[in-house]
């Protein structure tokens, strides 16, 4: 039973270009989503992270979206880099417990 | 400073035989997280650790699969009797406590185990 989907494995676009990568969730337990970057041989990164009780966080070239009627999660880069290339995976905390469930991973390729 | 390490970095064994992974976490951190990786999946929990005591367990697969922390330093995930199936990356990470947000969690570049 997937809980947190990303349903496209992967996904190219040109730099400066906005990027869009997508996740659905379907527990509502869910209090923050996360967003992680994990290059080849490396273990995954932080990027950003938003509360259920928000809608949008902003960090520099990162915005996530939060839509929690559609149980949807986005994240927009803008502009695209060619260093933005890698697998992100979206996570999910469940409220009341120390675990995190994360999606099967995007991988992301920036053509320069 | 250094991350989150992880030994060894790659392990070939034999189904039936016990694997040992080990986990150093950064200095300071309490918390501290061991998941799993098949091919194609998402990182799946396997279990928590506060300190040196784990207060969710509840992602290990089988009773095949434990865990202990010395501390609030090293950690090792034992698998005995390996099956094929448990051919995957393991990654570990921390952080200074639990946080829920996510932000203040290290991943380390994690152990991929072959079972043949």
């Amino acid at each position: 039973d997937q809980q947190v989907k990303q349903n496209s494995p992967s996904l190219s676009v040109q730099e400066g270009r906005i990027s869009i990568l997508n996740c659905d969730y379907t527990n509502s337990m869910f209090d923050y989503f996360l967003w992680y970057k994990k290059y080849p041989a490396e273990g995954p990164t932080f990027l950003i992270s938003i509360s259920s009780i928000k809608d949008k966080n902003e960090d520099g070239r990162f915005t996530v979206f939060l839509n929690k009627s559609a149980k949807h999660l986005s994240l927009h880069i803008v502009p695209s880099q060619p260093g933005d290339s890698a697998v992100y995976f979206c996570a999910a905390s469940v409220r009341r417990t120390y675990k995190y469930i994360f999606g099967t991973g995007t991988r992301l390729k920036v053509l320069a | 400073g250094a991350g989150v390490s992880q030994s060894p970095s790659n392990k070939v064994t034999e189904k039936g035989k016990d694997v040992e992974l080990r986990c150093d976490p950064i200095s300071g951190h309490t918390a501290l997280y061991w998941y799993r990786q098949r091919l194609g999946q998402g990182l799946e929990f396997l279990i928590y650790f506060q300190g040196n005591s784990a207060p969710d367990k509840s992602g290990l697969p089988s009773d095949r699969f434990s865990a202990e922390r010395t501390g609030e330093s090293v950690s090792t995930l034992t698998i005995q009797r390996t099956q094929q199936e448990d051919s995957a990356v393991y990654l570990c990470a921390s952080s200074f406590r639990y946080d829920r947000t996510g932000e203040t969690q290290y991943f380390g570049p994690g152990t991929r185990l072959l079972v043949l």
